[in-house]
Formats: C-alpha cells, sequence, structure tokens
C-alpha cells in the first residue's frame, strides 16, 4: 500500500533552535498534505493543509510565521518549528492523499520533538 | 463546525468482543475512519467506511454506521492483548483537500 514517511522520527533541540521536519509520500503523488499535532494523550489536531505550489493554509491559531510549511513538489512537504520553545514539544504527524484520488489518506509515522 | 466525539476508555477481557463507539455532527461527512495508535507511535488506519454503507466487515473488525444518528461502532471480536491502544474515530467530507477530523481516543484496555 501507500507509504507515508516522515524524517526525522525524533528530534530534541535547544530552546531558540529551528527544526524541519520533512513528510515524503514514497510511491504516489500527493497535491494535498496535512499536518498535525497530538499533545500527550490527546487527539491529533490539524494544523495546516499544504498545497503543492501554493501557500498553507492554517488553521485558527496557528502561527504561519512559526511553523513554516513548504511543499515544493508532488511528493515532499516540510514543516519547520522555528525558534523553537519547550511549549512546541509535541508528536507532529503528516498525511498525504494521492492526487486525484478522494478516498483513503495516509499517514506517516509521526515526529517527536523535544524542545529543552 | 465539525466535531468527533468517542468515549475515553474501554476495558475488556482477553477473548470478550469490544465495541468502541464515535458520534459525529457533520452531515456532509462521507468518509468515516478508525485509526489505532500505540503507546509512541504514529496511526495505524484499521479501516474506512463510505457514507452510502451500512456495514463493513474485514476478518475481526466490524463496522457499523447509522447514518441518521450519525453514529459509528468498530466492533473487535476477540480482542487479543495486542489490541490494546488508542483508537481514533475520523471523518472528513467528500471534497478533494479536505482534512480528517478526529475524535480524542478511546483508549482500550484488554487484560488477559
Amino acid at each position: 500500500g501507500a507509504v507515508v514517511s516522515q524524517h526525522p522520527s525524533w528530534v530534541i533541540c535547544k530552546s531558540g533552535t529551528s527544526v524541519k521536519i520533512e513528510c515524503r509520500s514514497l510511491d504516489f503523488q500527493a497535491t494535498t498534505m496535512f499536518w498535525y499535532r497530538q499533545f500527550p494523550k490527546q487527539s491529533l489536531m490539524l494544523m495546516a493543509t499544504s498545497n503543492e505550489g501554493s501557500k498553507a493554509t492554517y488553521e485558527q491559531g496557528v502561527e504561519k510565521d512559526k511553523f513554516l510549511i513548504n511543499h515544493a513538489s508532488l511528493t515532499l512537504s516540510t514543516l519547520t518549528v522555528t525558534s523553537a520553545h519547550p511549549e512546541d514539544s509535541s508528536f507532529y504527524i503528516c498525511s498525504a492523499r494521492e492526487s486525484g484520488n478522494t478516498g483513503e489518506l495516509f499517514f506517516g509515522e509521526g515526529s517527536r520533538l523535544t524542545v529543552l | 463546525g465539525e466535531d468527533v466525539e468517542q468515549s475515553l476508555f474501554l476495558s475488556v477481557r482477553e477473548g470478550d468482543s469490544s465495541v468502541i463507539n464515535c458520534t459525529y455532527t457533520d452531515s456532509s461527512s462521507t468518509y468515516l475512519y478508525w485509526y489505532k495508535q500505540e503507546p509512541g507511535a504514529g496511526l495505524q488506519l484499521l479501516t474506512y467506511i463510505f457514507s452510502n454503507m451500512d456495514m463493513k466487515q474485514d476478518q475481526r473488525l466490524t463496522v457499523l454506521l447509522n447514518k441518521k444518528d450519525k453514529h459509528l461502532s468498530l466492533r473487535i471480536a476477540d480482542t487479543q492483548t495486542g489490541d490494546s491502544a488508542i483508537y481514533f474515530c475520523a471523518e472528513r467530507e467528500y471534497q478533494a483537500g479536505t482534512a480528517l477530523i478526529f475524535g480524542k481516543g478511546t483508549t482500550l484496555s484488554v487484560s488477559s
């Protein structure tokens, strides 16, 4: 089946630094990718919708200057957490849907960010 | 806006059936999903159902959809200890580019 890969799977960084998380669709092209954030023992909250070749659409309350999303190709979207702070520590999960297909969404394994 | 509700905990004995329930509010939901998340791991798609279906069965999993009541359930037959995890119900509309809306997840605990 379709595979979505996230990298890194976990990262620890110092407060004030920036961290980039990659989301790749390995065997299909994804016009749209979604970024979610999950706090411990909570549900997944949609952060933004990433569209290839255009600006991402952010959910209310998500700072677009803080969470930079780039979807430069049909197989790659990146999320950069800029000037990370401890409260940004979370599990970030991306999902992707094959272009032209309105069915199943495929999720990455998630990236756990810890900001010290 | 859309809302998806689930009970938070379910505890069963090994070998019993588990039934996890979910309600949603968006009448335009077209796809309804069940995902499994084990501790520290990502999401694993278990099954999904189109809104024009009432039931879908896949091995030990049975999904029932009552579209009138906007109620979705996941039944796991012969529950095993390896089924212990958090189960998320999610829904989305038909339009291309729409994201999933997730419930808060039901923690299933299976005791031997």
